[in-house]
């Protein structure tokens, strides 16, 4: 199975500055139809996952432009830009090039 | 709009088994194929498997294969996962999770996702 370990565990940030989340992946996501199976999560307190950005780079539908995702191969990395109050929870990685497993979380709180 | 609404909180024994409920409204339940994902308490997320809603056909992890059965009924729009053999360690929430693109099955991400349903094993 594919591992992905991601850093760091936690994040404490003020308001209004950015925040960066690394994803390592075990193997390369980088599938021969020239696709990356990387994918971004936030889980809110209570609630299921919500899906950020799709395949590394790509904002899912609703989701604020000061979230990026970046990357390739095996490292990858999810930007926060200007964190808001809303956006405390834990994130998760998750790769579907081969079966599917996710990172164990990095979990956002503010400051 | 979307929905997946998923049966309520269970209390099972070891040993015994659990059957979830996901109810699909909104899109053309055929269309798109469903992923089970469980969290324990505290911890992270781990897939178990897929379901094709037109077909019925399964795929699940290696390590619940033996214990889990996924099934489906078109007639309501609803998709099932039963565990089996109940062990403390299955505590956890399950989560029911749309593939967010239609009639693929493979590299799957999860644009919709049911609100969760509490197993807790227990002797």
């Amino acid at each position: 199975d594919i591992v992905m370990t991601q850093t760091p565990l936690s994040l404490s940030v003020t308001p209004g500055q950015p925040a960066s989340i690394s994803c390592k992946s075990s193997q390369s996501l980088l599938h021969s139809d020239g696709k990356t199976y990387l994918y971004w999560y936030l889980q809110k307190p209570g609630q299921p996952p919500q899906l950020l950005i799709y395949e590394v780079s790509n904002r899912f539908s609703g989701v604020p432009d000061r979230f990026s995702g970046s990357g390739s191969g095996t490292d990858f990395t999810l930007k926060i830009s200007r964190v808001e109050a809303e956006d405390v929870g834990v994130y998760y990685c998750m790769q579907s090039i081969q079966l599917l497993t996710f990172g164990g979380g990095t979990k956002v709180e503010i400051k | 709009q979307v929905q997946l609404v998923q049966s309520g909180a269970e209390v099972k024994k070891p040993g015994a088994s659990v059957k979830v409920s996901c109810k699909a409204s909104g899109y053309t339940f055929t269309s798109y194929y469903m992923h089970w994902v469980r969290q324990a308490p505290g911890q992270g997320l781990e897939w178990m498997g897929i379901i094709n809603p037109s077909g019925g056909s399964t795929s699940y992890a290696q390590k619940f294969q033996g214990r889990v059965t996924m099934t489906r009924d078109t007639s309501t729009s609803t998709v099932y996962m039963e565990l089996s053999s109940l062990r403390s360690e299955d505590t956890a929430v399950y989560y029911c999770a749309r593939a967010t693109k239609p009639m693929v099955r493979s590299h799957p991400d999860f644009d919709y996702w049911g609100q969760g349903t509490l197993v807790t094993v227990s002797s």
